[in-house]
């Protein structure tokens, strides 16, 4: 599976957008782009996940660039409530059958401020 | 989705015993694992709990140390045996609703006290 970098960490105001970039430089042709998050105390989310169209769901956007080697979590208005290590985490397609074991890095800690 | 629950949500526990940890899932699940995340640490893979079968431990987690049971498809153990301070973490369980998605729903932590 390809290595991921994410900065340590980031802050962003309440009720602006966040943009949380995760590079994969190594990716393969067959490896989708997971992001999770872990609130504080908590157990961690899913959030969303792609393999090269971009990506909306109720929680966020994500985008991934064309050729693969970067993507970027968007939170369109950032609440205090969205505060949390965010995870991105690239993991080859699975058959059935397949443990879909999750390696976790130690993400970007996102502080939402007021 | 699946919803998770774990007991207990913390225990402290003295060296040299044992404790275990019990995860529910709302719903049948194909998959089910157990992580641990040190203080300040991020999670790392203990064991995936196979149902009707043995767990499958990663690299350096052993079954005599973390013995996992997976009696059917909404109910795992996990036991941390022979305690020590380095044990004190929290465990979480997890479940992945579908074997071809890395899709999964975890429990809110177990959080060990080792004294």
């Amino acid at each position: 599976d390809a290595k991921t970098t994410q900065p340590p960490s980031m802050d962003c105001a309440e009720g602006r957008a966040a943009n949380l970039p995760c590079n994969h430089s190594t990716i393969s042709g067959n490896e989708y782009v997971y992001w999770y998050r872990q609130i504080h105390s908590q157990g961690p989310q899913y959030i969303i996940h792609g393999l090269k169209n971009n990506e909306t769901n109720e929680m966020a956007s994500l985008i991934i660039t064309e050729d693969r080697k970067s993507s970027t979590l968007i939170l369109p208005h950032a609440t205090l409530r969205d505060t949390a290590v965010y995870y991105c985490i690239v993991r080859v397609s699975l058959s059935t059958g397949t443990a879909s074991k999750l390696t976790f890095g130690t993400g970007t800690r996102l502080q939402v401020t007021l | 989705s699946a919803v998770i629950s774990q007991k207990p949500s913390r225990d402290i526990c003295q060296r040299g015993t044992s404790l275990t940890i019990q995860c529910q899932v709302d719903s049948q699940v194909t998959m089910m694992f157990w992580y641990r995340q040190q203080p300040g640490q991020s999670l790392t893979l203990i064991a995936t709990a196979n149902q009707g079968s043995e767990a499958t431990y990663e690299s350096g987690f052993v079954i005599d140390k973390f013995p996992i049971s997976r009696p059917n498809l909404t109910f795992s153990t996990l036991t941390v045996s022979n305690l020590s301070p380095e044990d004190s973490s929290i465990y979480l369980c997890s479940a992945g609703i579908r074997q071809d998605s890395y899709e999964q729903y975890f429990g809110p932590g177990t959080r060990l006290t080792v004294t």
